[in-house]
């Protein structure tokens, strides 16, 4: 059954470093997302992306995050200058696309910063 | 108000038991609605969707009153692995990129 992949599943970085995540979608997928889940809080919307663009995103999307779609196949999330209130897990998800369409979670990935 | 609420539980009940889930949302343009669950650590995965003539897979039957905004997750005859933390989500409106609106789930554990 095709999932969606996501690395590294856990990341460890120093206060203002930035991170990438990668995440690498179902592969006839359309729509893209990241959310992210603070430890004991909620599922946080991030940002959705849908034809090499930036279809929403959220108030917690601010200029330190940025999306990519590099090559067709990877999904990646980038966050510019670390803080310690990022520390989270971060999943990406994808879905074929229109309403009602489920959306496929990845592993996650658990970062740390320090 | 929050967008979506949930009783955080626990719930805890022993194998066999009927437990039900309710969940209210606040925007009444809210186009779906789905119950998730959420092992430990682990990402969320679609339990079911809700529609408003209510559903049925096996051993759960989701409800949905759009008049109370108001949505429900029945599960019968509970097994242990049904322990887990249940979430239940919204999408905000219709269309092709549909963010997610998730409650802050409601702990489930059942045990022997």
């Amino acid at each position: 059954e095709p999932e969606v992949t996501q690395t590294p599943s856990h990341q460890v970085t120093q206060m203002g470093q930035e991170v990438i995540l990668r995440c690498v979608p179902i592969s006839n997928h359309l729509y893209f997302y990241w959310y992210r889940q603070i430890l004991g809080q909620k599922v946080e919307f991030l940002v959705s992306f849908y034809n090499n663009e930036i279809s929403e995103k959220s108030e917690i999307f601010d200029d330190q995050f940025s999306v990519e779609r590099p090559d067709g196949s990877n999904f990646t999330l980038k966050i510019r200058s670390t803080k310690l209130e990022d520390s989270a897990m971060y999943f990406c998800a994808s879905s074929q696309g229109q309403v009602q369409e489920t959306q496929y979670f990845g592993p996650g990935t658990r970062l740390l910063v320090l | 108000r929050k967008e979506v609420e949930q009783d955080p539980g626990p719930f805890n009940v022993p194998e066999g038991a009927t437990v039900a889930f309710n969940c209210t949302y606040s925007n009444s343009a809210s186009q779906s609605f789905f119950w998730y669950r959420q092992d430990c650590r682990k990402e969320p995965k679609l339990l079911m969707s809700v529609y408003s003539s209510g559903n049925e897979d096996g051993r759960f039957t989701a409800q949905l009153n759009r008049a109370s905004q108001y949505i429900s997750l029945l599960i019968r005859d509970s097994k242990l692995s049904d322990s887990a933390t249940y979430l239940c989500v919204v999408t905000p409106f219709s269309g092709g990129y549909n963010k997610l609106i998730f409650g802050a789930g409601t702990r489930l554990a059942v045990h022997p």
